[in-house]
C-alpha cells in the first residue's frame, strides 16, 4: 500500500516562473491537504481539497496561488510568478475522511533563485 | 495567532531518560490531538493520537497526557534512545462533525537524544 507521494522532490525555479507541485494521495483516500513550511518553523495549512472541490483555501495567499484535485490525476498546486519567499517545503497530506489521521507526504522542496 | 503553543522549542536528553513536550491550546473546539515525528529531509509521520475524552494514551514509549480543563497536551518519550532524535510537532484539529478539516500545528521541539 504505497503512502502519499509528492514530485517532484526538489524544484528549483528563478523569480517569475512558474511552480506545479503534484500529489498523490493514499489509495481510498478522497482528501487532500497542502501545508507549508518555512525553515524553523511548524508546517502552515494552506488548502484542504476533496475530488473536484475546493473545501477550505483560507491559508493560500489569494494571489498567485491556486490547487487543484480533479477527478482523475493528482492534487496539484501551482504558484505563478515564484518570488524569494516562496523557497520552502510544501507537504501533501491525505485522509479517508474529514480532519484527522492525516497521513504526509515527503514533500518538495521548492528553492526560487 | 498561534492556535496550538508548543514548547520547549530545543531538547537534549541523555539516553534512556523521560523527554517531555509540551502544548497548550486555545480553541476548545479542538477535538482532536495527533503528534507527528519529522526527520530532516523528510515529511511528518502521525506518532500517536488522543482525543479529549480520556486523560491518557500509551503505545509503547509514547506516552499522550491530557488535561482538557487547562487546554494541554503533553508526549512522554520513555527510555529515549538516539534513534528518536527528531523534531516533533503537536497539533490539534476541529470537530469531526466539521467539515474544516485542517490541523493547526505547534512550532515544533528539537530533540536530541545522547547515546
Amino acid at each position: 500500500n504505497a503512502g502519499v507521494m509528492q514530485n517532484p522532490r526538489h524544484l528549483v525555479r528563478r523569480r517569475g516562473q512558474e511552480a506545479r507541485l503534484r500529489c498523490s494521495p493514499m489509495k481510498g483516500h478522497s482528501h487532500v491537504y497542502w501545508y507549508r513550511q518555512l525553515p524553523e518553523e511548524g508546517l502552515k495549512f494552506m488548502v484542504y481539497l476533496q475530488k473536484e472541490n475546493i473545501i477550505d483555501e483560507s491559508g493560500m495567499p489569494k494571489e498567485r496561488f491556486s490547487a487543484e484535485f480533479p477527478k482523475e490525476g493528482p492534487s496539484i498546486l501551482r504558484i505563478q510568478q515564484v518570488v524569494r519567499g516562496d523557497s520552502a517545503a510544501y507537504f501533501c497530506a491525505s485522509s479517508p475522511y474529514t480532519g484527522e489521521k492525516q497521513y504526509f507526504g515527503p514533500g518538495t522542496r521548492l528553492t526560487v533563485t | 495567532q498561534q492556535q496550538v503553543k508548543q514548547s520547549p522549542q530545543s531538547l537534549i536528553v541523555q539516553k534512556g531518560g523521560i523527554s517531555i513536550i509540551n502544548c497548550a491550546y486555545e480553541n476548545t473546539a479542538f477535538d482532536y490531538f495527533p503528534w507527528y515525528q519529522q526527520f530532516p529531509g523528510k515529511g511528518p509521520a502521525l506518532l500517536i493520537a488522543i482525543r479529549p475524552d480520556v486523560s491518557e494514551k500509551k503505545e509503547g514509549r509514547f506516552t499522550i497526557s491530557f488535561n482538557k480543563s487547562a487546554k494541554q497536551f503533553s508526549l512522554h518519550i520513555m527510555d529515549s534512545q538516539p534513534g528518536d532524535s527528531a523534531t516533533y510537532f503537536c497539533a490539534a484539529t476541529l470537530d469531526r462533525g466539521s467539515t474544516l478539516g485542517r490541523l493547526y500545528f505547534g512550532r515544533g521541539t528539537q530533540l536530541t537524544v545522547w547515546p
